[in-house]
């Protein structure tokens, strides 16, 4: 069956370092690929997609790149920031789910000051 | 970008009641989907609309239904909480490929 799976349930990040939250998702029929950040008490909020057809895009202070051959996807955060804490999640979309987006488990990500 | 509005934003409510959590987007979205999530824990797809009257069932289960009689309206009724309902519920719709969410009902069944 389809699944995406994060590999850190939590990340702890010096303020100004760069951040990197990995996903990895089983599908190779996976055609488009999106980043999501939660704040405590919000509901889910676009940062940046990606489809297999790219490698790579960037976007503000995000870049995301995208492994098809391992079947993995990172989402980095250049010099991080005390907003950028939150909880990422990563989802896919398959052709065959046209109206489902597959969500997987989150990553907290952790600003140390 | 969308505006994805949900009412109420808490509640607290005792077992056997009938409750209805509200959704509605202004940008004419015609996808719609409601998503259940435990704090810091995936999403869960419960419903979901490809438009005016279809409405359809998602993974899990969660004795509730939905309706969609307009397309910026996508209410979801639970006919008989219960404490396993206590979740955070959230709404969304989708422009393209992309979903934008509203800010989420947190509902608290005693």
């Amino acid at each position: 069956g389809e699944s995406v799976g994060l590999h850190l349930p939590t990340l702890s990040v010096q303020e100004g370092d760069n951040s990197i939250i990995n996903c990895a998702y089983s599908n190779s029929a996976s055609d488009y690929f999106i980043w999501y950040k939660q704040e405590s008490g919000k509901g889910p909020q676009f940062i940046i997609d990606i489809r297999s057809n790219m490698d790579k895009r960037q976007g503000q202070r995000v870049t995301v790149l995208l492994n098809k051959t391992v079947k993995h996807l990172s989402l980095q955060i250049a010099a991080t920031q005390p907003g950028d804490s939150a909880v990422y999640f990563c989802a896919e979309k398959t052709r065959s789910s046209a109206s489902k987006i597959i969500f997987g488990s989150g990553t907290r990500l952790s600003i140390r000051p | 970008e969308a505006d994805i509005y949900q009412t109420p934003r808490y509640l607290v409510i005792g077992t056997g009641k009938k409750i209805t959590l509200e959704c509605s987007q202004t940008m004419g979205h015609d996808k719609m989907y409601w998503y259940q999530q435990d704090p810091g824990m995936e999403l869960h797809l419960i419903h979901y609309s490809y438009g005016v009257n279809s409405t359809e069932k998602g993974d899990l289960s969660s004795e509730s239904t939905v309706s969609r009689i307009r397309t910026e309206h996508f209410p979801l009724t639970l006919e008989s909480a219960r404490p396993s309902h206590t979740s955070q519920y959230l709404c969304a719709s989708r422009q393209a490929d992309t979903q934008y969410f509203g800010p989420g009902t947190r509902l608290t069944v005693l």
